[in-house]
């Protein structure tokens, strides 16, 4: 079936490093993506979208950075906390048909060690 | 504002049982989507509805289904549980218009035996 990023790897990092979560989607003809944060025994927590029109975008310590010539996202972490330890899944949107449907990837889970 | 809610948090049932989730959403959201979450094939998109009409479904089996009250609450209904059917199940909830942002509920632990 459709499918956004088959893999679950696992990313480690030392508290106050910069993280960098990629995510490779398969439809070129999404539109809008987004990442969401999965903490254990909660719902996912939206983090930061961007639309297709645009290659980068920035929130508070994250960066989103969508390369579409290679259907690649990925989300950048600033200074990363403990409390930033979660499982973070990329999600798209198709351009027809989809409407609010989100095709989620299998998620990375981001391990932040003190 | 509160959030999305989901009843109940967790629900054992027995296969051949049916069971039914309810999900409210945010005050003022129209549209509700459902999502089953398992290890093995991860997040998967159920169904979405707005203005209590179906408008988007995803490739579960017609065991599957939902609707949606005038209130935008939602519920979804699985007939005759199989093992295979437990996960956790999500609801988000958003305006209503493409591309606007879905937030989502604690989810709904489902256990079948």
């Amino acid at each position: 079936g459709e499918s956004v990023g088959l893999h679950l790897p696992t990313l480690s990092v030392q508290e106050g490093d910069n993280s960098i979560i990629n995510c490779a989607y398969s439809n070129s003809a999404s539109d809008y993506f987004i990442w969401y944060k999965q903490e254990s025994g909660k719902g996912p927590q939206f983090i930061i979208d961007i639309r297709s029109n645009m290659d980068k975008r920035q929130g508070q310590r994250v960066t989103v950075l969508l390369n579409k010539t290679v259907k690649h996202l990925s989300l950048q972490i600033a200074a990363t906390q403990p409390g930033d330890s979660a499982v973070y899944f990329c999600a798209e949107t198709p351009a027809s048909g989809g409407y609010n449907k989100l095709i989620f990837g299998a998620g990375t889970r981001l391990a932040v060690h003190p | 504002k509160a959030g999305v809610t989901q009843t109940p948090r967790y629900l054992i049932k027995t296969r051949g049982q049916q069971v039914t989730l309810s999900c409210s959403p945010i005050s003022g959201h129209r549209s509700v989507s459902w999502y089953q979450q398992t290890p093995g094939q991860g997040l998967q998109f159920l169904f979405e509805y707005f203005s209590e009409t179906q408008r988007n479904k995803g490739n579960f089996p017609g065991r599957f289904s939902g609707r949606q009250f005038s209130n935008s609450r939602s519920e979804m209904n699985v007939s005759t549980l199989e093992l295979g059917d437990s996960a956790l199940y999500l609801c988000a909830s958003s305006l209503g218009k493409r591309r606007d942002t879905q937030y989502f509920g604690p989810g709904t632990r489902l256990t079948v035996l």
